[in-house]
């Protein structure tokens, strides 16, 4: 069965750290454009990075700079390194595949096709 | 940055009904759009794809339109598991996939 299962999430203060997991069964998280995005309480969907098959990472410009997409082959799980959290950061953190789909152009489209449940982040003191 | 505008932000309705929700681009983003639905304390779900490709599995009553900057998810005859919050997001600006406000739609 194809899934995603995030960990990581708690309570931490501003300014500090977290690393989120998000464990892949099912396909190869590699072999796969892999995103994040968040949801503040009671708001909408932002997407925050994504990782593309050769590495490349991208990133929203709210988070530049303070938080770093990863994967761990062996472990086929995608990972989200978050320092100097601000309240605002306060959100649950989901985890999506990315998928490709080609057209008769030979463009792609690409949506996020399987997602975790995800988990919740709070940055209060 | 590709801005996304949804309208309305909200709307009530009866089972049976038909909906339509809008999604705007600030530019050109051509098909690239997909559509999202998101029940409470759940993950979204991708409905369409493309402007108009149906995701397998999802009911045949939703359906997309547009391209350029305007887009339409329709909902053919409301059932009441179809309340929930549905989101546009583009994928033109890869790797930014932005996404709209939201859209709650409610029974009436």
């Amino acid at each position: 069965e194809v899934q995603l299962v995030e960990s990581g999430g708690g309570l931490v203060q501003p300014g500090g750290s977290l690393r989120l997991s998000c464990a892949a069964s099912g396909f190869t998280v590699s072999s796969n454009y892999m995103s994040w995005v968040r949801q503040a309480p009671g708001k909408g969907l932002e997407w925050v990075s994504i990782i593309y098959t050769s590495g490349s990472a991208y990133y929203a410009d709210s988070v530049k700079g303070r938080f770093s997409i990863s994967r761990d082959i062996s472990q086929n799980t995608l990972y989200l390194q978050m320092n100097s959290l601000r309240a605002e950061d306060t959100a649950v953190y989901y985890c999506a595949r990315v998928r490709e789909m080609a057209t008769v152009q030979i463009y792609y489209y690409y949506y996020m096709d399987v997602w975790g449940k995800g988990t919740t982040v709070t940055v209060s003191s | 940055d590709i801005q996304m505008t949804q309208s309305p932000s909200s709307l009530s309705a009866s089972v049976g009904d038909r909906v339509t929700i809008t999604c705007r681009a600030s530019r050109n983003i051509s098909s690239y759009l997909n559509w999202y639905q998101q029940k409470p304390g759940k993950a979204p779900k991708v409905l369409i794809y493309g402007a108009s490709s149906l995701q397998s599995g999802v009911p045949s009553r939703f359906s997309g339109s547009g391209s350029g900057t305007d887009f339409t998810l329709t909902i053919s005859s409301l059932q009441p598991e179809d309340f929930a919050t549905y989101f546009c997001q583009q994928s033109y600006d890869i790797p930014m996939l932005t996404f709209g406000q939201g859209t709650k739609l409610e029974i009436k």
